[in-house]
């Protein structure tokens, strides 16, 4: 069954230090998406990416987080400067083409743990 | 208030309990609705959707009441493998991003 893959599992960072989580969403999915999950609170969205460009993006997406898709497969999620409060994990999700009616399932990555020392 | 809430438990039950979980959303305009299931330190996983005429899928039963902006889930006859932390989850936008309740966990008991 295809599945959404994500590197690295753990990466442990030094505050202001760039990062980059990397995603591999199934490969005939079109709409791309990064949340992020602190330790014991809820799931938030981060950005949403569709037809190589973001289409929505929080709050928290600031000026210090991009993403890209540089090739057909890979989804990147970048944080600039990192800082304490970074510190989650992050998930990649990624869907097929949207369908007109009904729902249509997300399916997410293991997730990244970024620990920002 | 919340976009989306949820009771966090947690939830103790024996084996072959029936438990309810319930959640509540504010934006009217909400167009999907989901509960996903995470284990520890895992991945959300897709459980079921939950359409307005109610939907069943074995063990577990959703439900959706737009005017009250109120969802349910109901598992019966509980496993030991239920045990988890069940997200309700809401889409309200066209670009697809979901709204995810804090999670209500449930631990089920031998």
């Amino acid at each position: 069954e295809p599945e959404v893959t994500q590197t690295p599992s753990h990466q442990v960072t030094q505050m202001g230090q760039e990062v980059i989580l990397r995603c591999v969403p199934i490969s005939n999915h079109l709409y791309f998406y990064w949340y992020r999950q602190i330790l014991g609170q809820k799931v938030e969205f981060l950005v949403s990416f569709y037809n190589n460009e973001i289409s929505e993006k929080s709050e928290i997406f600031d000026d210090q987080f991009s993403v890209e898709r540089p090739d057909g497969s890979n989804f990147t999620l970048k944080i600039r400067s990192t800082k304490l409060e970074d510190s989650a994990m992050y998930f990649c999700a990624s869907s097929p083409a949207e369908k007109r009616e009904g729902n249509n399932e997300q399916f997410f990555g293991p997730g990244t743990r970024l620990t920002v020392l | 208030r919340k976009e989306v809430e949820q009771d966090p438990g947690p939830f103790n039950v024996p084996e072959g309990a029936t438990v309810a979980f319930n959640c509540t959303y504010s934006n009217s305009a909400s167009q999907s609705f989901f509960w996903y299931r995470q284990d520890c330190r895992k991945e959300p996983k897709l459980l079921m959707s939950v359409y307005s005429s109610g939907n069943e899928d074995g063990r577990f039963t959703a439900q959706l009441n737009r005017a009250s902006q109120y969802i349910s889930l109901l598992i019966r006859d509980s496993k030991l493998s239920d045990s988890a932390t069940y997200l309700c989850v809401v889409r309200s936008s066209n670009t697809g991003k979901l709204i995810f309740g804090q999670g209500t966990t449930l631990q089920v008991k031998p």
